[in-house]
């Protein structure tokens, strides 16, 4: 059973617009944590944002949030205020606690900022 | 810059071959991961160490052999190399099973 679910293959936003990237996960256990990376064109993995499943705010980093809902399994990542540079692939991922510390990763989906 | 250095950068080889990969962790990170990136699988978690030992196993082939120094450096071996094996291999590290893994840039392997 596929474990995280990024259904938008890609999206478009204006510059200077806010967008949501939508995420949702599949597990039993009650500890886990949920995690967005973004993958420019050059290839590497930036770590944006983590969410602890007992957590009880949502996280923010900077222009990054978490909109995360516990009961829905969903961990959407909205990005306020689009730049040209966060053209990217995103990817969402999950680290079950029982499972040690590995991440598993969903599809991705491809954010495209237009000026 | 993640700490994480992996080499070579690019690698290509023909089908058949053998090719190991390097990963240097984040100083102090005792936590080794190796992932698979193809357009078709997306990211694939292969295998974990921690402080040299092995700890989690994921859609790893038999071909593939991986192995962590006590210097905490890690090597992915990939034998009989197939066209399919092109892909970017990326290495992360973490100082324990908790909190985001680095990732270095990545080795992109192209088999002809």
């Amino acid at each position: 059973a596929q474990k995280i679910t990024q259904t938008q293959p890609g999206m478009f936003v204006q510059e200077k617009e806010a967008v949501t990237l939508d995420c949702t996960y599949d597990t039993s256990d009650q500890s886990y944590g949920l995690f967005w990376y973004k993958q420019p064109s050059s290839g590497e993995m930036i770590f944006l944002i983590y969410q602890g499943s007992y957590d009880e705010q949502n996280a923010t980093e900077g222009r990054y949030s978490l909109n995360f809902q516990k009961a829905r399994k969903s961990a959407n990542l909205v990005i306020s205020a689009s730049q040209l540079g966060d053209s990217a692939m995103y990817f969402c991922a999950m680290r079950e606690l029982n499972q040690g510390g590995k991440l598993i990763f969903g599809q991705g989906t491809e954010l495209s900022v237009k000026p | 810059d993640s700490g994480v250095t992996q080499t070579p950068k690019h690698l290509i080889t023909a089908t058949g071959q053998r090719v190991t990969l390097r990963c240097s962790p984040r100083s102090g990170d005792l936590s080794v991961y190796w992932y698979q990136q193809s357009l078709d699988q997306g990211l694939q978690f292969l295998i974990q160490y921690y402080n040299g030992e092995e700890r989690a196993k994921g859609n790893i082939l038999e071909r593939f052999s991986a192995q962590q120094f006590p210097d905490l450096h890690s090597e992915l071996n990939l034998s009989s190399l197939e066209l399919g094996d092109s892909a970017l291999y990326f290495c992360a590290s973490s100082p324990r099973n908790t909190g985001e893994l680095f990732f270095g840039e990545g080795s992109r392997l192209t088999v002809l």
